[in-house]
């Protein structure tokens, strides 16, 4: 089985700040990493995701996130961020192996509101 | 990344009625679709799989006769709240999963509002 842990339910940044949104997973099996994004009443984008290779990952919007296998982390970083990123934030993991074990499993949320 | 769309978008329904919510994979043959729910301000809950031409798999405490799930073509999965309570109000959300099972593409979403 897999869990999710996002450390910050809130990270309230400045406009043109750099943010970092923390994500932890735990598994016995090797898994892939995603980041999606939620808009208010919309579904789920993804932003990014890591699946083999170089630990750091680019996505759209200027976001990137790097894989830590030792600590078992998946940042998310933005150097500058905008109005615009206000959303929610969904961190999850997906078994690597296993049949029809892929299933999403997502941390709970990080809610990233950008002030001007 | 292939576009999921979801019917209707929003639905406001009396205690007791039933309602059906459709997720379409609008240029991708979906032989997998995974159903949500999610309550405000939490994450997604995996409430079910559905496989195209067989009976959807639920998660552990979902009841399966209350969440209808119907996968009769690689385009369309329904999902039908029966009897719905109060309590049945929430968000739900479908995705498909990518060629590469590694993914999914989620739905816009539909808000179910039972009073």
């Amino acid at each position: 089985a897999q869990s999710v842990t996002q450390l910050d339910s809130q990270v309230p940044v400045f406009e043109e700040a750099p943010v970092e949104l923390r994500c932890n997973y735990s598994s016995s099996v090797s898994v892939y990493l995603f980041w999606y994004v939620q808009y208010p009443n919309q579904g789920l984008q993804l932003l990014l995701k890591y699946l083999s290779g170089s630990t750091l990952v680019k996505g759209i919007n200027g976001f990137e996130a790097e894989f830590n296998k030792s600590q078992t982390s998946f940042h998310l970083r933005k150097p500058s961020v905008h109005i615009s990123d206000t959303a929610e934030y969904f961190c999850a993991v997906s078994p690597k192996s296993g049949g029809s074990n892929y299933k999403l499993t997502f941390g709970k949320g990080t809610l990233l509101t950008v002030n001007p | 990344g292939a576009v999921v769309s979801q019917h209707p978008s929003w639905v406001i329904c009396k205690s007791g009625t039933s309602v059906k919510i459709e997720c379409r994979s609008l240029d991708f043959q979906a032989t997998t679709m995974f159903w949500y729910r999610q309550f405000p301000k939490q994450s997604l809950m995996l409430m079910a799989t559905s496989n195209e031409g067989s009976k959807a798999t639920y998660e552990q405490g979902v009841e399966k006769d209350k969440f209808l799930i119907n996968h009769a073509s690689l385009t369309l999965s329904t999902l039908t709240v029966t009897s719905a309570h109060p309590e049945d109000s929430s968000f739900y959300i479908c995705s498909i999963g990518g060629s590469s099972y590694n993914e999914q593409f989620f739905g816009p979403g539909t808000r179910l509002t039972v009073l």
